[in-house]
């Protein structure tokens, strides 16, 4: 079965200070991920996925992700956070038949 | 190209009523899903439909809760018997036919509220 953990509930940062999330799936095969953020009251959007190839990936408004299989990793970047990134973040891996499993989500927060 | 629909977008009911939450996927798309969003907690996936089929509802409560794709209108969330901890966010999605419902992005509406009082 495939799982996704997000470690991290709350992140705080300042704007314009860089932001990594961290996302930790499981799956025995080579997965296919997504990253999506959902502002309040407002359904997810997607912000980027991998299914293959380079394993950096670029998204919408700034961000990029990094597929690292040796650490099952695929965490989201962005290098400098402005006061309308502060959303919730949602990873999901997905992966033959399976439908996409999504983390708890990962509450960013921006201080001016 | 309209987005995914939802409505209503906040729903109140009281304990024992039924709730009906309707999704319109977006045009062209065949794959509708359901997911529950309970407070500080993640997408839970509840239903995944096609048109006049039922393909997975591993993630749907046994009791009280069904679902349909029909093939005029809309996708409908059926709660029967409502209780207060069907409260939640009820998001849906919907991806067009593709290589597999986990590769196909999935695209969401803005959610239906549900408050039972």
């Amino acid at each position: 079965a495939q799982s996704v953990t997000q470690p991290d509930i709350h992140i705080t940062v300042s704007e314009g200070a860089s932001l990594e999330l961290r996302c930790n799936y499981s799956y025995g095969a080579t997965p296919y991920l997504f990253w999506y953020v959902q502002s309040p009251g407002q359904g997810l959007q997607l912000l980027l996925k991998y299914f293959s190839g380079d394993t950096l990936v670029q998204g919408i408004k700034g961000f990029e992700a990094e597929f690292k299989r040796s650490q099952s990793s695929f965490n989201l970047r962005k290098p400098s956070v402005h006061w309308s990134d502060a959303a919730e973040y949602f990873c999901a891996v997905g992966g033959g038949s399976y439908i996409p499993t999504f983390g708890r989500g990962t509450s960013l927060i921006v201080h001016p | 190209n309209a987005g995914v629909m939802q409505n209503p977008r906040h729903l109140v009911r009281r304990r024992g009523q039924e709730a009906r939450l309707r999704c319109s996927p977006m045009k062209g798309h065949s794959h509708v899903y359901w997911y529950r969003q309970l407070p500080e907690e993640g997408l839970k996936f509840m239903v995944y439909l096609q048109k006049e089929n039922i393909i997975d509802e591993s993630g749907m409560p046994k009791e009280r809760f069904s679902a349909e794709f029909p093939k005029e209108g809309p996708s409908i969330l059926r709660i029967q018997q409502v209780v207060r901890g069907d409260s939640a966010a009820y998001f849906c999605a919907s991806s067009p036919p593709g290589t597999g419902v986990s590769t196909d992005t999935q695209y969401f509406g803005p959610g239906t509220r549900l408050t039972v009082l």
